[in-house]
């Protein structure tokens, strides 16, 4: 079966400008994961759901960024007026539940650089 | 957040040679996971240790977890090109969420 999916795998943007980032989990997953990965470093969570419902969004380093899932399924992260420093790889995993134990799938990461 | 402390941050070594990653925190987790993440491309799940004193093998690849829960280490023998790549070791916190290691690279010489 098809792994996890996210898309743009690149994007350029100005600063100030709005990006919305992709992420389709495995089918029949129900938690799903963000995080960030800035160059030479380890992985930052950002926020993780439960279905459509995200019970932990203390990773999200400002209000300019949000996120939203609809359907169970898709995800959206969106960065609103983006600054140099938002620049990273963004990685979404999911796995079958958010309970111990189960394995995080993770996609293979969107790009983005504001220049 | 806990935080987790990964050394070494860069590794570089020849083929055959034997190598340790450690991972290391103050505080106590659920569970501990090895990733391996190539270029490009997600973070792939080698292990999950769970209890402490655990010590799991993949092949060439050993996992261990601390008695406390708070330490790791994945001692690779015989190192191949194959193997390289950036190792993180990630700890889990509740619901599932995982906190990471700033990760190792590794790069085997052939």
């Amino acid at each position: 079966g098809a792994g996890v999916s996210q898309s743009p795998s690149n994007k350029v943007t100005e600063k100030g400008k709005d990006v919305e980032l992709r992420c389709d989990p495995i089918s029949g997953h129900t938690a799903l994961y963000w995080y960030r990965q800035s160059l030479g470093q380890g992985l930052e969570f950002l926020i993780y759901f439960q279905g459509n419902s995200a019970p932990d969004k203390s990773g999200l380093p400002s209000d300019r960024f949000s996120a939203e899932r609809t359907g169970g399924s898709v995800s959206t992260l969106t960065i609103q007026r983006t600054q140099q420093e938002d620049s990273a790889v963004y990685l979404c995993a999911s796995s079958l539940d958010r309970f111990s134990y189960n394995e995080q799938f993770f996609g293979p990461g969107t790009r983005l650089t504001v220049l | 957040t806990q935080l987790l402390e990964q050394s070494p941050q860069f590794l570089s070594i020849q083929e055959g040679e034997n190598l340790t990653v450690y991972c290391n925190s103050s505080s106590v987790f659920s569970s501990l996971q090895w990733y391996r993440q190539e270029p490009g491309e997600g973070p792939v799940l080698l292990v999950t240790v769970v209890t402490g004193g655990e010590v799991k093998k993949l092949k060439r690849l050993t996992f261990q977890f601390g008695d406390a829960r708070k330490d790791s280490s994945l001692h690779i023998t015989a190192a191949q090109p194959g193997d390289t790549g950036l190792y993180l070791c990630a700890g889990e916190e509740y619901g599932n969420k995982l906190v990471f290691g700033a990760g190792t690279i590794l790069r085997v010489k052939s």
